[in-house]
């Protein structure tokens, strides 16, 4: 139990283009979900909180008109990186947070974007 | 904002032997978790840390959540070739109302094993 996927896994895209991903609880329904970034060699960022129904909150830094997030169920969220260009090249990492009082978070397999 | 030290930064061991990482928080976190990360794939979760002063085994991996839950070590003994990876500590806060907030990560630990 406790599957988190992603998709697509990778995806490349000219400069200025827009992008979707998607991140699906798949036998579990998420009342909140989180996305990451991460860059090679580094850490995972938070980059927003989505909570089913509601607007996604935002991790200082991070542009809201640039990474649009939309949880429209509780299986579903998904986050459209804007006008791509090169410097948001990186690795998208989804995780969901089921009904558990652990608040345990579930991860996506990751979805790596690749502007040119 | 809060931040994880997590050292070290990557360890090239021997098939057999004993590892040992930590991190370390200028604050305190509810929860700490640890996990482990292939190449090209989300996180795995090893093991969650609820209470200060918390020890915690799966298998060959063992965890402590420090007393002043500002801390945490993670112990691998007798690694074998399926342990390379990248090793992170994460902290979590829970909110008052319910819920909880997203995950602050470590820098990682590379871990390397050497036949």
């Amino acid at each position: 139990g406790a599957v988190v996927s992603q998709h697509p896994s990778r995806v490349i895209c000219k400069s200025g283009t827009s992008v979707k991903i998607e991140c699906r609880s798949l036998d579990f329904q998420a009342t909140t979900m989180f996305w990451y970034r991460q860059f090679p060699k580094q850490s995972l960022m938070l980059m927003a909180t989505s909570n089913e129904g509601s607007k996604a909150t935002y991790e200082q830094g991070v542009e809201k008109d640039k990474f649009l997030i939309n949880h429209a169920s509780l299986t579903l969220s998904t986050l459209t990186v804007t006008s791509a260009h090169p410097e948001d090249s990186s690795f998208y990492i989804c995780s969901a947070r089921g009904h558990s009082s652990y608040n345990e978070q579930f991860f996506g397999p990751g979805t790596r974007l690749t502007v040119l | 904002g809060q931040q994880l030290n997590q050292s070290p930064q990557s360890m090239f061991i021997q098939e057999g032997e004993d590892v040992s990482m930590n991190c370390t928080s200028s604050s305190i976190f509810n929860t700490w978790l640890w996990y482990k990360q292939d190449p090209g794939e989300g996180p795995v979760l090893l093991i969650a840390l609820y209470k200060a002063g918390e020890l915690t085994s799966n298998g060959r991996l063992t965890a402590q959540f420090g007393i002043t839950r500002k801390d945490s070590f993670l112990n691998i003994s007798a690694s074998i070739p399926s342990d390379v990876g990248i090793y992170f500590c994460a902290g979590q806060l829970r909110r008052a109302g319910g819920g909880a907030d997203g995950l602050t990560f470590g820098k990682g630990t590379h871990l390397i094993i050497q036949p």
